[in-house]
């Protein structure tokens, strides 16, 4: 058990919908990760979050969307919502903003269809 | 774009056999991180190196960062079932201030008994 929790577990919606995804870190640790994982593309960085402030971008699509609580917790909401982003979603955290080992989650695993 | 290519990217032995998985790529990381994943969790550290040349044991796991810092492989000898998993790789690089993981797709182990 990392410390870091993920909800739900499984989310299963149809094209179009928007789903909210929710992620509390381990105590103590101010940035949050959150990755995408598929198949084909492997495990995809989206975006930082330390301390309620956003810090680095990835691969985010412009339909992506997170933010940082100030209780620390972040949630990564979905719009618009393609077959192609059915995926695995984990959110890491770790104590530092950078160049710390990072923690991650059990993950989201999201079905479109 | 900094890109991590592991090999093989599927590898299935017998218990008690050694293996070698690698990770390549073109550019510098400041360090290099490996991560093993089990089906239904999310990814867990095992081992970050960071000088080039460098190797690290973790048990039966030897890691070694290539002393050009690009490339680096895992090394596990004796393998037993309960090494089965994906292993990643991930390098750490800088953009501008920011912070940030690459994975590669990993390696998929499975050990037989």
């Amino acid at each position: 058990d990392s410390g870091v929790t993920q909800t739900p577990k499984h989310l299963i919606t149809a094209t179009g919908q928007r789903v909210t995804l929710r992620c509390s870190p381990r105590s103590g640790d101010l940035s949050v990760y959150w990755y995408q994982q598929s198949l084909d593309q492997g495990l995809q960085f989206l975006i930082q979050y330390y301390n309620g402030e956003e810090r680095a971008k990835g691969n985010i699509l412009e339909r992506f969307s997170a933010q940082q609580f100030p209780d620390l917790h972040s949630e990564l909401n979905l719009s618009s919502l393609e077959l192609g982003d059915s995926a695995l979603y984990f959110c890491a955290s770790s104590v530092g903003g950078g160049g710390t080992e990072q923690f991650f989650g059990p993950g989201t695993r999201l079905t479109v269809l | 774009t900094q890109l991590l290519e592991q090999s093989p990217q599927f590898l299935s032995i017998q218990e008690g056999e050694n293996l070698t998985v690698y990770c390549n790529s073109s550019s510098v990381f400041s360090s290099l991180q490996w991560y093993r994943q089990e089906p239904g969790e999310g990814p867990v550290l095992l081992v970050t190196v960071v000088t080039g040349g460098e190797v690290k044991k973790l048990k039966r796991l030897t890691f070694q960062f290539g002393d050009a810092r690009k490339d680096s492989s895992l090394h596990i000898t004796a393998a037993q079932p309960g090494d089965t998993g994906l292993y990643l790789c991930a390098g750490e690089g800088r953009g501008g201030s920011n912070y940030k993981l690459t994975f590669g797709k990993g390696t998929l182990l499975t050990v037989n008994p």
